[in-house]
């Protein structure tokens, strides 16, 4: 059974800064591994989806890295800014086309 | 606009009331999906289905129940059986495969009195 594990919990950093979100997954016979983006009280943002023949996927100043053999995945996020502030969730697939999402870092970027 | 709508975006449950949550999306999209979440945690899947008529369980089906009578809806019930109900409720869907790209839509809070 897929298990997906974020760390860390909560990140407080000051704008500007660049910084890294982590992921592990146990299962790492996946397809593909997404990040999303939650605000609060609201429902989730698709940002990033590595396939497995990927090592790396970018879209703007977010870059996501998979490494199946290490069960890992990171979320880096350059310059970052108060409009980031925001719940950062990764999922991996499970047999029977299912998702298994983590339980999300908190960011928060103050100005 | 193609999306998910879901409502309402806040519902309130009585003891012993059965109360359906409604997610429509006009994506033309295969599969769907509800998960829960509390606080603190990551989205459970409640139930999903990849085709009309046709539905899954998913880790935490208890006290729900689904209909998928057409293609483009995929209501929950959360029955009197469910004796902890008050979460977020997000509703998906994907082209197919439930490990493609999921799209969501934008909650039900449920709350009971």
């Amino acid at each position: 059974k897929q298990e997906v594990t974020q760390i860390p919990a909560a990140l407080s950093v000051p704008e500007g800064e660049n910084l890294v979100l982590n992921c592990s997954f146990t299962d790492s016979a996946i397809y593909n591994l997404q990040w999303f983006r939650q605000d609060p009280g609201k429902g989730l943002t698709s940002l990033l989806l590595i396939q497995s023949s990927q090592r790396e996927q970018t879209s703007g100043r977010l870059n996501a890295s998979l490494d199946k053999s290490s069960g890992r995945s990171t979320l880096y996020i350059a310059a970052s800014q108060p409009g980031d502030s925001a719940t950062y969730l990764c999922a991996a697939p499970e047999y029977g086309n299912k998702l298994v999402f983590g339980a999300g870092t908190i960011l928060r970027v103050k100005s | 606009d193609g999306g998910i709508t879901q409502s309402p975006k806040y519902l309130f449950r009585k003891e012993g009331q059965n109360v359906t949550l409604s997610c429509e999306q006009n994506l033309n999209h295969d599969a769907m999906y509800w998960y829960r979440q509390d606080p603190g945690q990551g989205l459970r899947l409640i139930y999903y289905s990849q085709i009309v008529n046709d539905f899954q369980k998913g880790d935490i089906a208890e006290g729900y129940s689904v209909s998928r009578e057409k293609k483009e809806s995929l209501p929950l019930t959360v029955t009197s059986a469910q004796k902890n109900p008050t979460a977020f409720y997000l509703c998906a869907s994907s082209p197919g495969q439930g490990w493609e790209t999921q799209y969501f839509g934008p909650g039900t809070r449920l709350l009971v009195l």
